[in-house]
């Protein structure tokens, strides 16, 4: 079945520093791919998508690729701030499922 | 504004106690979802529903049970609660089949 493995958390930064959240996955065909974000006591909401091989989602700052032939789809951010705080989760659908498949999360904290 | 609703946020109940969390949405989306959260597992779904009276087991449906009266409505209910359902649970919504799933500010179950 479908599958995403995502780096472990948690991950604490500072300031201004470089943040990459390496994400995997396994599926068939051709699913797409998103980049959920849950702040402190809120629910999740979409960060980023890509729907097709070398498609690029951005939003925020951030920014992932979706690449076929490593079947990844990495987060990066350049210069993170405090209120980038908050757990990451990389997820897949197929375009003929009625479900998002999701990781395990990443638990990020920035320190001023 | 556009939102997912539900209630309560937080709810400790006692074994056996039937309980229902609602989950109502606001955007005249077809899917709605029921995802339970447990750490180091992300996102789970339990139920997802493609329309009105049509509702399907996702990957952990065990001991849940939901409904579709109404487009805008998906309650989530526990017939019979045991401990090990004790987790944060999400309703999501979205218009398309695998597009961006808009969700809830989730529900913190804890059954004793």
């Amino acid at each position: 079945g479908d599958s995403v493995t995502q780096m472990e958390g948690p991950v604490t930064l500072s300031e201004e520093a470089f943040l990459t959240i390496n994400c995997t996955y396994t599926a068939t065909g051709y699913p797409s791919l998103f980049w959920y974000v849950q702040y402190p006591g809120e629910g999740l909401q979409l960060l980023l998508k890509a729907t097709k091989a070398d498609d690029k989602g951005s939003n925020k700052g951030f920014e992932a690729t979706y690449r076929k032939e490593t079947t990844s789809f990495h987060l990066e951010k350049g210069s993170v701030q405090v209120s980038d705080s908050a757990v990451y989760f990389c997820a897949l659908s197929r375009s003929n499922d009625y479900k998002l498949s999701f990781g395990a999360g990443t638990t990020v904290t920035v320190r001023a | 504004e556009a939102q997912v609703t539900q209630n309560p946020r937080y709810l400790i109940t006692v074994t056996g106690k039937k309980l229902t969390v609602t989950c109502s949405q606001n955007m005249n989306h077809e899917y709605m979802s029921w995802y339970r959260q447990d750490p180091g597992l992300g996102l789970r779904q339990i139920y997802y529903s493609m329309n009105v009276e049509v509702t399907d087991k996702g990957d952990v449906p065990e001991g849940y049970k939901v409904s579709r009266k109404e487009k805008r409505n998906f309650p989530l209910i526990l017939e019979s609660p045991s401990p090990n359902q004790t987790s944060l649970y999400f309703c999501a919504s979205s218009l398309l089949l695998n597009g961006e799933a808009f969700f809830g500010q989730g529900t913190r179950l804890t059954v004793v």
